[in-house]
């Protein structure tokens, strides 16, 4: 399996607090990349990576903060943390070179805000 | 946006049966992929199918692809209750987005 750990699995925080996810390949890739995912539906990208310090924007990106200081570790940040924010959220990383082209997902962490 | 989006949403087959899903996308591509999503687990590589290509087999699986009609299909024969699973199309190597999915249920 390819090395990607999200932490912490679970978590239940309250409305109004920020809350950061972490996510933490030894795979070297360059891309990572953050979803949320809700019942009965997809997955949803809100923000990606494409190396250090290079970040941009997904389709539900609004609410969330994302920094890459090392090419290990993507924090995903809920600046203020609302109950439409209940999810299970994945990681995924990928190296996207010619050769390379799967991406390869972490475990999820559970986030409940109440 | 190349999103693709998955069809039918939900398919329930018997073991044994083949099951067939869809992916549409709006815009070329370079290669398109599909994964497939066990309940509460992330998402696992099956196969990508680029865009020369008209056809790929891996195991029990069997993509096409028709970038005339901007579509690709995914084939399992012989399917297993062990197959049950939501399955998703990417075609954006860059954003890697995807739709919602086929929720396929195999039954015993």
């Amino acid at each position: 399996d390819a090395g990607i750990t999200q932490s912490p699995r679970h978590k239940v925080t309250e409305t109004g607090t920020p809350v950061t996810l972490r996510c933490h390949q030894t795979e070297n890739h360059r891309y990572m990349y953050w979803y949320r995912q809700d019942p009965g539906h997809g997955l949803r990208l809100i923000h990606y990576s494409y190396g250090v310090k290079d970040t941009d924007k997904g389709e539900v990106s609004d609410g969330y903060s994302v920094s890459r200081s090392k090419t290990e570790d993507f924090l995903l940040t809920l600046e203020s943390a609302t109950s439409s924010q209940t999810s299970v959220y994945f990681c995924a990383i990928s190296a996207r070179d010619s050769l390379n082209t799967e991406a390869f997902f972490g475990q999820g962490t559970r986030l409940t805000v109440v | 946006s190349q999103q693709g989006e998955e069809d039918p949403q939900a398919l329930s087959i018997q073991e044994g049966e083949n099951a067939t899903m869809n992916c549409s996308y709006k815009t070329s591509i370079n290669n398109l992929q599909w994964y497939r999503q066990n309940s509460g687990r992330g998402l696992v590589h099956l196969i990508l199918i680029r865009s020369n290509e008209r056809e790929k087999h891996s195991g029990r699986l069997r993509v096409t692809l028709d970038t005339s009609k901007k579509s690709s299909s995914l084939l399992i024969t012989a399917s297993r209750a062990a197959d049950t699973a939501s399955y998703f199309c990417a075609t954006d190597p860059t954003r890697l987005t995807f739709g919602e999915g086929t929720q396929l249920t195999v039954n015993p």
